[in-house]
C-alpha cells in the first residue's frame, strides 16, 4: 500500500540552528515526491518536489532535501532555520501517472526557539 | 486574487444537516482535487476532477458526500446528513493539468464543525 511516514510529530530547534525533517514512503511504482508547508490560516504552500534527475533538490526559503531511493527517504533540511520557518511540514508521494493524487505524512509541527 | 479560492471559511452546522462547500480554482486550471485534513492529521484525498467529470471519486467516505463541478471551474463539495466524524478541513486544490508533473496549488480550506 502506498503510504508516507514522518517520524516526528513535533521539533523544536533554536533559532539559527539546522533542520531535518524525515520522510519515509512507501509506493509501488517511481514516485513523485513532495514537501509542503502549513502556517496557522494558511493554505498549503509547496516548498520543493522532486520527479526525477538529481537526487538534492533546492526549494523556497533555503530548504533542500534530497531522494534516497535504497532508504525510501526524502528528508527535508535548512541550514540555518528562522523564526518564521515555524509551521507545520507535510512530505507527499504521487504519481507519474494521468494525474497526481497525493498522499500526505501526518506532518511534523517545528518549533524555533529565540 | 489569483488563487484558489474557497468559501465559507468556517462553517457550523448540526449533525444530520446538509452542506455545501465551494472551491474557486485558479483561472485555466483543469485539474481540481478535494482533500480533507482531519485535526493532527495529513490531508487525505477525497476525489479528483479533471475538466467536469469526475475521474476519482475513490477517496469519498461514503455516499453521503458527492462533488460536483457542472461547467469545469468551480466545484461543490456536497455533504448530506453530517456527522460528527464529518468535522474537518476541506481543501480544495487546483493544477493546470492533472499529470503528476504539475503543480497543486491550495486554498485556504473550510473548517466544517458537526455539533
Amino acid at each position: 500500500a502506498q503510504s508516507v511516514t514522518q517520524p516526528d510529530i513535533h521539533i523544536t530547534v533554536s533559532e539559527g540552528a539546522s533542520l531535518e525533517l524525515r520522510c519515509n514512503y512507501s509506493y509501488g511504482a517511481t514516485p513523485y515526491l513532495f514537501w509542503y508547508v502549513q502556517s496557522p490560516g494558511q493554505g498549503l504552500q509547496l516548498l520543493l518536489k522532486y520527479f526525477s534527475g538529481d537526487t538534492l533538490v533546492q526549494g523556497i526559503k533555503g530548504f533542500e532535501a534530497e531522494f534516497k531511493r535504497s532508504q525510501s527517504s526524502f528528508n527535508l533540511r535548512k541550514p540555518s532555520v528562522h523564526w518564521s520557518d515555524a509551521a507545520e511540514y507535510f512530505c507527499a508521494v504521487g504519481g507519474s501517472g494521468g494525474y497526481n493524487k497525493l498522499i500526505f505524512g501526518a506532518g511534523t509541527r517545528l518549533a524555533v526557539h529565540p | 486574487g489569483a488563487g484558489v479560492s474557497q468559501t465559507p471559511s468556517n462553517k457550523v452546522t448540526e449533525k444530520g444537516k446538509y452542506v455545501e462547500l465551494r472551491c474557486d480554482p485558479i483561472s485555466g486550471h483543469t485539474a481540481l482535487y478535494w482533500y480533507r485534513q482531519s485535526l493532527g492529521q495529513g490531508p487525505e484525498f477525497l476525489i479528483y476532477f479533471q475538466g467536469t467529470g469526475a475521474a476519482d471519486d475513490s477517496g469519498l467516505p461514503n455516499d453521503r458526500f458527492f462533488a460536483v463541478r457542472p461547467e469545469g471551474s468551480v466545484s461543490t463539495l456536497k455533504i448530506q446528513r453530517t456527522e460528527r466524524g464529518d468535522s474537518a478541513v476541506y481543501l480544495c486544490a487546483s493544477s493546470f493539468k492533472g499529470g503528476g508533473n504539475n503543480e497543486q496549488f491550495f486554498g485556504p480550506g473550510t473548517r466544517l464543525t458537526v455539533l
